[in-house]
């Protein structure tokens, strides 16, 4: 089973900050890795699929890399309505696996 | 669009089992797969299985085997998750979601998800 690790678990910031979160992998996942994000009470929102492919209509605030066993999300000139839970998804085997998340409040 | 609607929350008592039923609308149910994840308490998401509605192949987690079983429903464009000998740490909010890949094969991970079904085990 591969071991999504995600840091940090929390993190505050005020809007116009750059935000970086990490996911590193187990084992070698080439770029089989997919961000996500959920708001209070909602359902998970696909942001990026295969480490690097934002999602249409996602501003372009958001950015991905990462490729192998090292993945980072970045969040530029973050704004209010980004406040929320990141997490990640391995889908390179079975089972799937999922980083534990990073929850992201804004001042 | 996409979308799923899921069942309403359960609560079931130590050793009993639960169906969550998943209704999909807004593209072709068949050519899908759909998985099954959940979220306890405090913790991160966890899959659970998912079908391959047009084959009926499902995958499980190796952890669940034997207690789960996921169906589908094609007339009704609804998948179902049943869980059985339900115990305290199977308390969570339980998703379906549809893959990105149009084969079972291997997986893309999920695009759209449910709206989630809180299932509480408690005696």
């Amino acid at each position: 089973e591969t071991t999504l690790t995600q840091s940090p678990a929390f993190m505050s910031a005020t809007p116009g900050d750059t935000v970086t979160i990490s996911c590193k992998a187990s084992q070698d996942i080439d770029d089989d890795l997919n961000w996500y994000h959920q708001k209070p009470g909602g359902a998970p929102v696909l942001l990026v699929q295969d480490a690097t492919t934002l999602v249409p209509g996602l501003p372009p605030r958001f950015s991905a890399s990462g490729y192998g066993t090292d993945f980072s999300l970045t969040i530029n000139n973050i704004e209010s309505e980004d406040a929320a839970y990141y997490f990640c998804l391995q889908h390179d085997y079975f089972p799937l696996t999922f980083g534990l998340g990073t929850n992201v409040e804004i001042k | 669009q996409v979308q799923f609607v899921q069942s309403g929350a359960e609560v079931k008592k130590p050793g009993a089992s639960v169906k969550v039923a998943c209704q999909a609308s807004g593209y072709t149910f068949t050519s899908y797969p759909i998985h099954w994840l959940r979220q306890a308490p405090g913790q991160g998401f966890e899959w659970v299985g998912g079908i391959d509605p047009g084959n009926g192949k499902t995958r499980y987690s190796q952890k669940l085997q034997g207690r789960l079983t996921i169906t589908t429903d094609t007339v009704a464009r609804t998948a179902y998750m049943e869980l059985r000998s339900l115990r305290s740490e199977d308390t969570a909010v339980y998703y379906c979601a549809k893959d990105l890949r149009t084969s079972f094969v291997s997986s893309f991970g999920m695009d759209v998800w449910g709206q989630g079904t809180t299932v509480t085990v408690s005696s």
